[in-house]
């Protein structure tokens, strides 16, 4: 498998509060991609980086913001947290080719 | 802009059976991937199949294996001696052939929550 760690697996917070998920990688990847995956949507896009302090917004963006100071980690910030970011946060990673990893997700839920 | 339409939000099959789950996608371009990845209940996406829009031959993978109708813009997958362990969620995606400008991103149907039954 794949060296990708999401960090928290599981996290509860208050709606206004904000919330950063991490995602690490050991194989030093150049790609790293955040999607979202809600019931009826399959899997959304947030937010993608191509190298370090390289990033640009996907399908889903209002309301994210991530940065990437090191290869091996992309933050995925909520600023103010909202019921409607309630989903399954997954991170990917690739290299220069099609083959994407997964991580195994964190279960944000905002109440 | 691309899209991928997984029309059938559940399917069940019979143990051994054979079942086939549908997808439909949206794009201009001509060189370009297609996958199949499959989600168990414990959330791991697992990479079942993988085409390559510029083979004509339809990819399988032991019991997996897909009818893709390139000008028709189908990707089906077709699951045979179905097992217990097949059920899962299936998702069906899209990515550009051209990853430098599109940076590699995947494009996700709805998926299809299949069950299996014994």
């Amino acid at each position: 498998d794949a060296g990708i760690t999401q960090s928290p697996r599981h996290k509860v917070t208050e709606t206004g509060t904000p919330v950063t998920l991490r995602c690490h990688q050991t194989e030093n990847h150049r790609y790293m991609y955040w999607y979202r995956q809600d019931p009826g949507h399959g899997l959304r896009l947030i937010h993608y980086s191509y190298g370090v302090k390289d990033t640009d917004k996907g399908e889903v963006s209002d309301g994210y913001s991530v940065s990437r100071s090191k290869t091996e980690d992309f933050l995925l910030t909520l600023e103010s947290a909202t019921s409607s970011q309630t989903s399954v946060y997954f991170c990917a990673i690739g290299q220069n080719n099609e083959k994407l990893f997964f991580g195994s997700g964190t279960q944000l839920s905002v109440l | 802009a691309q899209t991928v339409t997984q029309s059938q939000p559940e399917m069940s099959v019979q143990e051994a059976e054979t079942v086939t789950l549908s997808c439909t996608y949206d794009t201009s371009e001509s060189n370009y991937y297609l996958f199949w990845y499959k989600q168990p209940p414990s959330r791991q996406m697992i990479l079942v199949i993988r085409q390559e829009a510029y083979k004509q031959q339809n990819a399988t993978e032991n019991r997996f294996s897909v009818n893709f109708q390139k000008a028709a813009k189908s990707f089906s997958l077709k699951i045979s001696d179905s097992q217990l362990g097949d059920t899962a969620m299936y998702f069906c995606a899209f990515m550009s052939g051209f990853f430098y400008n599109q940076g590699g991103k995947l494009i996700f149907g709805q998926g299809t929550e299949l069950s299996v039954k014994p």
